[in-house]
């Protein structure tokens, strides 16, 4: 079964600086997709960053970045200079090429952002 | 509209009642799918919906859930007896296709159920 864990339920940071929230899966597949999920107070889930587990250079999206650890099943985002809209729920979530239809998602981490 | 919509956004309901959540999905996306958040929780799949294909139900807590999408668009999710565990965001969500990668899953803003 695939399983998506993200270790780390709350975290918080400065405005401007940079924080990494952790995500790590259990898959026997060789080729699937990973993504970071954002959700603030409005409950709308948006989509931050993805990556192909067959592609080695690790995404960027602006200030989001992601490290890809295929061996170690790992999948942890980097915010950098980080602003207050950032303050959200961040769901890691992945996906087989060959299941096609769902998306499991971790339980989420808290992302605070202090002025 | 140019994003998922979903209807109602909240709904309290008496327990014992039928509800019903409405998704309308990306225009030309045929890919549709049904997720449950519970209070503090992640998302759990229920059910996926992709063009004529039978909808993959998997996900279905139980035969109280059912859900359908008529003419390949517009989805309802139907609640049958709630019962107060069924208190929840429902949300909706949709895609270009199967693939993977051609379906970056875009969801809509939920419909926060209430069972009391």
């Amino acid at each position: 079964a695939q399983t998506v864990t993200q270790s780390q339920p709350e975290m918080s940071v400065q405005e401007a600086e940079t924080v990494t929230l952790s995500c790590t899966y259990d898959t026997s597949e060789n080729n699937y997709y990973l993504f970071w999920y954002k959700q603030p107070p409005s409950r709308q889930m948006i989509l931050v960053i993805r990556q192909e587990a067959y592609k080695q250079q690790n995404a960027t999206e602006n200030r989001f970045s992601v490290n890809f650890q295929k061996a170690a099943k790992s999948f942890s985002l980097k915010i950098s200079d980080s602003q207050l809209g950032d303050t959200a729920m961040y769901f890691c979530a992945f996906r087989e090429e060959t299941s096609g239809s769902r998306l499991t998602f971790g339980e989420g981490t808290q992302l605070t952002v202090n002025p | 509209g140019a994003g998922v919509s979903q209807s109602p956004s909240n709904k309290v309901t008496e327990k014992g009642k039928d509800v019903e959540l409405r998704c309308d999905p990306i225009s030309g996306h045929t890919a549709l799918y049904w997720y449950r958040q519970s209070l503090g929780q992640g998302l759990e799949f229920l059910i996926y919906f992709q063009g004529n294909s039978a909808p993959d139900k998997s996900g279905l807590p139980s035969d109280r859930f059912s859900a359908e999408r008529t003419g390949g668009s517009v989805s309802t999710l139907t609640i049958q007896r709630t019962q107060q565990e069924d208190s929840a965001v429902y949300l909706c969500a949709s895609s270009r296709g199967s693939t993977a990668w051609g379906g970056t899953i875009y969801f809509g803003e939920g419909s926060w159920l209430t069972v009391v």
